[in-house]
């Protein structure tokens, strides 16, 4: 299977913690991605890392890509409630140009 | 508001029905994609389409139908579902990925709850 898994499946933290969320998936890669749904919603796209880049930042939001390894983490720093969602990670295998394949997905829950 | 419109949002339909879900973009982007969400399962990709060529199809039964009869326009025809081809179906578009590039983001519709009893 080419699936990423995401780990932990769920996580509860207190609002202005960081939350952490890893990444790992099976083959060669083009990117990496990841993002965010909210509750029977839409994905709404959060970062892209490149395969020959190793960090990222976006406002509150630091992605780390490992090659070797094959795998990503996500931090969002000072949580908010309003981060509660669950959050997918998603690559693209370097021989399939055009498909994005999806983790399972962390679900995030911010308590206020 | 990500630019990717899917209609409708809700559906509900019986084992014998024949529906369509519709999916528009307008952002200029070459390449669309159907997704299916089921509960406490990983999306699951069923259907690319690449300057309008479908590019792939994992292995998706024939009783879902893609068509794409523009860049912009995407739909998936349903008929004779099972009820647990109940899930939230996605449609999402990007700019189709070059030799050199890994292509962009993918944006995603609201998605179409689809419920069959």
């Amino acid at each position: 299977s080419q699936q990423g898994e995401e780990d932990p499946q769920a996580l509860s933290i207190q609002e202005g913690e960081n939350a952490t969320m890893n990444c790992s998936y099976k083959t060669s890669i083009n990117n990496l991605q990841w993002y965010r749904q909210n509750s029977g919603r839409g994905l709404v796209h959060l970062i892209l890392i490149r395969s020959n880049e190793r960090e990222k930042h976006s406002g509150r939001l630091r992605v780390t890509l490992d090659t070797s390894k094959k795998s990503s983490s996500l931090l969002i720093t000072a949580s908010r409630a309003a981060d509660t969602a669950s959050y997918f990670c998603a690559h693209k295998p370097m021989e399939y140009g055009n498909k994005l394949v999806f983790g399972a997905g962390t679900i995030l829950r911010v308590k206020s | 508001e990500t630019g990717v419109t899917q209609t409708p949002r809700h559906l509900v339909m019986g084992m014998t029905n024949k529906k369509s879900l519709k999916c528009e973009q307008h952002l200029g982007h070459n390449a669309m994609y159907w997704y299916k969400q089921s509960a406490k399962k990983p999306l699951e990709l069923m259907f690319v389409y690449s300057l309008e060529e479908r590019v792939e199809n994992n292995s998706v039964p024939s009783r879902f139908s893609p068509e794409c009869p523009n860049s912009s326009h995407l739909f998936l025809h349903l008929h004779t579902l099972q009820p647990e081809d109940s899930a939230l179906y996605l449609c999402a578009s990007s700019i189709r990925a070059g030799r050199a590039a890994g292509g962009t983001e993918a944006f995603f519709g609201q998605g179409t709850r689809l419920t069959v009893v």
